[in-house]
């Protein structure tokens, strides 16, 4: 079975430090993963996704994430944080078909100017 | 690329009373999946369909669930008989096979 587990359910960061936001996955596969953001009352937003090529993946607005395989993590990261990116993410995992997804519970981000 | 677009935004209505939501996939997006998310957290995956045929179905969808997508392009679902425990964000989702998905900015039902 496929699953996600976002570590932090809340991180705060100052603005023009780093972000880490942590996914850790569990399938039995090799799975698609998937960075998405989501602001108040919005859909969700494709930031990168992962499917088995480059380990290290470029996604918009400065957010990269790297596929580790031996520590079954896809961690998102941002070098500089910006007030605009305060919001919800969350970290997706596919099904072994490909139709389905499977979504974490989301990390809020709240940045402090 | 006009974006997936749900209609309504909001949607109030009493226990028991039935509700119906349109999503409008962007166009040329054969896949549509319909999710649901309640407060806190991720979103859930209720159904997809690939063109007209709607090929998985989640155990969270009831019986009183339904979903259409008649004509391949527009879709809808249905929540019969609404319950306190629908109420939600009901999320969605269109893409091409293989593409990740793009997501409507949600209808959101309460329950009275």
């Amino acid at each position: 079975a496929q699953s996600v587990t976002q570590l932090d359910s809340h991180v705060s960061v100052s603005e023009g430090t780093p972000v880490l936001l942590r996914c850790n996955y569990s399938s039995s596969y090799s799975p698609s993963l998937f960075w998405y953001v989501q602001h108040p009352n919005k859909g969700l937003q494709l930031l990168l996704k992962y499917t088995s090529a480059a380990t290290l993946v470029k996604g918009i607005n400065g957010f990269e994430a790297e596929f580790k395989k031996s520590e079954t993590s896809f961690h998102l990261t941002k070098p500089s944080a910006h007030m605009s990116d305060a919001a919800e993410y969350f970290c997706v995992v596919s099904g072994n078909t490909g139709n389905q997804f499977y979504f974490g519970t989301g990390t809020s981000l709240t940045v402090i100017p | 690329d006009t974006g997936v677009s749900q209609d309504p935004r909001h949607k109030i209505t009493k226990r028991g009373q039935n509700v119906t939501f349109r999503c409008d996939p962007i166009s040329e997006h054969n896949r549509l999946y319909w999710y649901r998310q309640t407060l806190g957290q991720g979103p859930e995956f209720l159904t997809y369909f690939q063109n007209e045929a709607q090929l998985e179905k989640s155990r969270l969808l009831s019986d009183r669930f339904s979903a259409e997508r008649p004509k391949g392009s527009f879709s809808t679902l249905e929540i019969q008989r609404t319950e306190q425990g629908d109420s939600a964000m009901y999320l969605c989702a269109s893409s091409r096979t293989g593409q990740p998905q793009h997501f409507g900015d949600g209808t959101r039902l309460s329950i009275l």
